[in-house]
């Protein structure tokens, strides 16, 4: 079974802080990874897919790289604002069979 | 990209009776799915919704507490019946739009739907 875990749970920084968000997983046969935002009482945003392929993806301030044979993905947010406070969360796995990481709760202060 | 919408998009019900959330994509997608996300918690896959056919559930779902039905290929609804205050989550539509489960299939998701059981 899948187990995805994101470290930390909870991050508070000074606006423009670059700071990294990491999501482990423990079965390496997977499709693809997908990182999220989720705002308080919001659906979630999807950010960026890796596929299993992939080594990294970039849109704007953010980049996501991903290591199968660890287990790991990053996501790189650079040059933080209060407006990129909110919950990260990972999506990863094969076929049908996803599973949502832990989260990281995210608030970027001025 | 497809563009997922839920109604409603927050409900406040008494023990016991049932809600009906429906879900709309803007186009024909492939795959629907319903996850619930209690307070405080990630999300957790309640089932797959196949159309014209049974849902495909989670273990830990059923289809008596959760039925499930998908008329074509843009919408979908979820029932959450014979509710309890241990129902109270936020429940999200999500949709895929590639015929196969690949590596480029992105996954979509509904607003949410907020629902408080008292």
């Amino acid at each position: 079974k899948q187990e995805v875990t994101q470290i930390p749970a909870a991050l508070s920084v000074p606006e423009g802080e670059n700071l990294v968000l990491n999501c482990s997983f423990t079965d390496s046969a997977i499709y693809n990874l997908q990182w999220f935002r989720q705002d308080p009482g919001k659906g979630l945003t999807s950010l960026l897919l890796i596929q299993s392929s992939q080594r990294e993806q970039t849109s704007g301030r953010l980049n996501a790289s991903l290591d199968k044979s660890s287990g790991r993905s990053t996501l790189y947010i650079a040059a933080s604002q209060p407006g990129d406070s909110a919950t990260y969360l990972c999506l990863t796995g094969g076929g049908n069979k996803l599973t949502f990481g832990t989260g990281t709760q995210l608030k970027v202060e001025l | 990209s497809a563009v997922i919408s839920q109604k409603p998009s927050r409900d406040i019900c008494q023990r016991g009776t049932s809600l009906t959330i429906q879900c709309q994509v803007d186009s024909q997608v492939t795959m629907m799915f319903w996850y619930r996300q209690q307070p405080g918690q990630s999300l957790t896959l309640i089932a797959t919704a196949n159309q014209g056919s049974e849902a495909t559930y989670e273990s830990g779902f059923v289809i008596d507490k959760f039925p499930i039905s998908r008329p074509n290929l843009t919408f979908s609804t979820l029932t959450v019946s014979n509710m309890s205050p241990e129902d109270s989550s936020i429940y999200l539509c999500s949709a895929k739009k590639g015929v196969y489960s690949g590596p480029t299939n992105e996954q979509f998701f509904g607003p949410g739907t907020r629902l408080t059981v008292l």
